[in-house]
């Protein structure tokens, strides 16, 4: 059973923000949550974790709900660049756990 | 540039052969790791390593070896008893030994069956 789970699919207009939703209603006190994303034939690249608090970084800032059973990825503004497949990824203990992924399409 | 070479891009694999993939860092990072993708997939780990001479099986081990003999250096070897072995191998690192700090990746390496 997926650890993770997000939407197979979003889209977004450029220079637009982009809210991309993932829920992970297992994760236990000291699971941290972790995003990156992935371009086609190439190995992923991390954006941004956190463990309980909002964070924030150039790329982007996560949201994490209070009950930590959720948590967002938001792109202040997208661009073409940022059309990729975004991974949320549970770590439990030495473990990262990745779901499907939501991709990405950017349009201009 | 500091980063992860894996080579190579593209492998394939006759039936009952062992192949070794190859993944590289100049990052100095302690810590380094292989996965598994296959289609539409997430990543799913097969063996890690935080320190040289010292791994650990990651979700899916069976049917693979891997070696830390330097700390630049991560070999992952598919076995024969590898049943299922065409996927995309991704070799990754970070620093530490914590899987809380962020994994640099390589570009990957494309494993196929003739």
């Amino acid at each position: 059973d997926a650890k993770t789970t997000q939407p197979n699919s979003m889209e977004s207009n450029e220079e637009e923000p982009v809210h991309l939703p993932c829920n992970h209603s297992t994760i236990s006190g000291t699971d941290y949550i972790h995003w990156y994303r992935q371009l086609p034939s190439q190995g992923p690249e991390y954006v941004i974790h956190g463990l309980t608090s909002n964070v924030n970084n150039r790329m982007a800032s996560l949201a994490i709900a209070e009950d930590r059973k959720s948590s967002t990825l938001i792109l202040h503004r997208a661009t073409l660049r940022d059309a990729a497949v975004y991974y949320c990824i549970l770590q439990t203990g030495n473990q990262f756990y990745f779901g499907t992924g939501t991709s990405l399409t950017v349009i201009p | 540039d500091g980063g992860i070479t894996q080579s190579p891009k593209y492998l394939f694999r006759k039936e009952g052969q062992n192949v070794t993939l190859s993944c590289e860092q100049n990052l100095n990072h302690d810590a380094m790791y292989w996965y598994r993708q296959d289609p539409g997939q997430g990543l799913r780990l097969i063996y890690y390593s935080q320190i040289v001479n010292d791994f650990q099986k990651g979700d899916i081990a069976e049917g693979y070896s891997v070696s830390r003999e330097k700390k630049e250096s991560f070999p992952l070897t598919v076995t024969s008893a590898q049943k299922n072995p065409t996927a995309f191998y991704l070799c990754a690192s970070s620093t530490g030994g914590s899987f809380n700090q962020p994994q640099h990746f390589g570009d990957g390496t494309r494993l196929s069956i003739l």
